[in-house]
């Protein structure tokens, strides 16, 4: 069955620190795969997202994810959090067809 | 702008009174799709289609209507409302139907209570 696993509901870091935002998916056929970020009270926005080519990606605000076929991840990194990267951030596959699957989201706490 | 839009953002209502949340994007999108997010759930998907006169179930379809008469709107309907629709709605569109290399664009949302 297709799925995405996020397995940290909540985690907080201290300004300044560095981040990883844990995704685990499976998918039957080759995996197009999103983060999102959610700010308190907006919709979402795309963050990056991967479909062939290189394996680290680079997205907006400062964000890299790493595709790792061989271990089905595809996690978030940040060097250096802002007090502003406060979200949730959601992991979503797809494939050919638009249909997204979304993981259940990671509530990011940043402390100054 | 480009931009998806909804309405209303914020809707109470009784169980049993029908309304329509409305989408619409700007962005001349063939794929649009609903979603609800549920604590613990993540996002799941409603219904969505994938052009003008095409719609097809989601993961979780019961109890929405969907139309798509116009290509810029995808209206969802709520025949008869129930407690456990309570929830937030997204709206979203992308450029393709088929092929998802293009970003989905998603609406700020819509939180709907049924009392």
């Amino acid at each position: 069955a297709q799925s995405v696993t996020q397995p940290d509901i909540h985690i907080t870091v201290s300004e300044g620190a560095s981040l990883e935002l844990r995704c685990n998916y499976s998918y039957g056929a080759t995996p197009y795969l999103f983060w999102y970020v959610q700010s308190p009270g907006q919709g979402l926005q795309l963050l990056l997202k991967y479909f062939s080519g290189d394996t680290l990606v680079q997205g907006i605000k400062g964000f890299e994810a790493e595709f790792k076929r061989s271990q089905s991840s595809f996690n978030l990194r940040k060097p250096s959090v802002h007090w502003s990267d406060a979200a949730e951030y959601f992991c979503a596959v797809g494939g050919y067809t638009d249909k997204l699957i979304f993981g259940t989201g990671t509530r990011l706490q940043v402390f100054p | 702008e480009a931009q998806v839009t909804q309405n209303p953002r914020y809707l109470i209502t009784v169980t049993g009174k029908k309304l329509t949340v409305t989408c619409s994007q700007n962005m001349n999108h063939e794929y649009m799709s609903w979603y609800r997010q549920d604590p613990g759930l993540g996002l799941r998907q409603i219904y969505y289609s994938m052009n003008v006169e095409v719609t097809d179930k989601g993961d979780v379809p019961e109890g929405y209507k969907v139309s798509r008469k116009e290509k810029r709107n995808f209206p969802l309907i709520l025949e008869s409302p129930s407690p456990n629709q309570t929830s937030l709605y997204f709206c979203a569109s992308s450029s393709r139907s088929l092929g998802i290399d293009n970003e989905q664009f998603f609406g700020p949302g819509t939180r709907l209570t049924v009392l």
